[in-house]
């Protein structure tokens, strides 16, 4: 079935460091959604990218999605412990114009050590 | 209410047995959906209802996974002849369209002894 791949799987930081996570789609996305997951709680929507090649930002957190609408990645500058937590991609699956389900990766775990 | 609710929390029970997890959404969102969470792994989607609708259930693992939206607010996922394959964080999340920003609820966690 329709997978998205992340990685990488783990990544400790000092803290100050940047960090990023990758993801990879084998089929073409309608759109693509990133999520944040602190330790024992439910993820948390961050933001959603639409358009292809479209890159967005907020404070600190730098998102984009690939030209092919196939790859996007979070980039987080100069951590802080506040930023502990998995990072999930999800992509929405495109069928044939219409969007199929989220399609969530396994995560990437960020530690941060201070 | 202010945001998505499962009930229970935690629910601890013996294989075979049979199981019911509970999902209030937020009020106004048409879209509800069930995932799967493994320890280390992410979100597994089971199914999808707009309104009252199953729209999709194409995640759910077998026929012992059953799922309702009777009244298109509350859903009920039930899982007959539980296994201990079955452990796990079952969420909710409910979106205001399909394909919107799905907010979480902090999960039911079974598990099968």
């Amino acid at each position: 079935g329709q997978q998205v791949m992340q990685i990488p799987q783990y990544q400790h930081v000092q803290e100050g460091e940047d960090f990023t996570t990758y993801c990879n789609s084998s089929t073409t996305l309608s759109n693509i959604q990133w999520y944040k997951q602190r330790p024992g709680g439910h993820p948390v929507f961050l933001i959603q990218l639409v358009k292809s090649g479209e890159v967005k930002k907020q404070k600190r957190l730098t998102f984009q999605f690939g030209e092919a609408k196939k790859n996007s990645s979070l980039h987080i500058t100069a951590t802080q412990t506040t930023d502990v937590g998995t990072y999930f991609c999800a992509g929405a699956m495109n069928y044939g114009g219409s969007q199929g389900n989220l399609i969530f990766g396994k995560g990437t775990k960020l530690s941060v050590k201070p | 209410g202010a945001g998505v609710s499962q009930t229970p929390s935690n629910k601890v029970t013996e294989k075979g047995k049979y199981v019911e997890l509970r999902c209030d959404p937020i009020s106004g969102h048409t879209a509800l959906y069930w995932y799967r969470q493994s320890l280390g792994q992410g979100p597994e989607f089971l199914i999808y209802f707009q309104g009252t609708g199953a729209a999709d259930d194409s995640g759910l693992p077998n026929d012992r996974f059953f799922a309702v939206r009777p009244e298109g607010s509350v859903s009920t996922l039930k899982i007959q002849r539980t296994e201990r394959g079955d452990s796990a964080v079952y969420l909710c999340a409910s979106s205001f369209i399909w394909g919107g920003e799905l907010f979480f609820g902090e999960g039911s966690r079974l598990t099968v002894l």
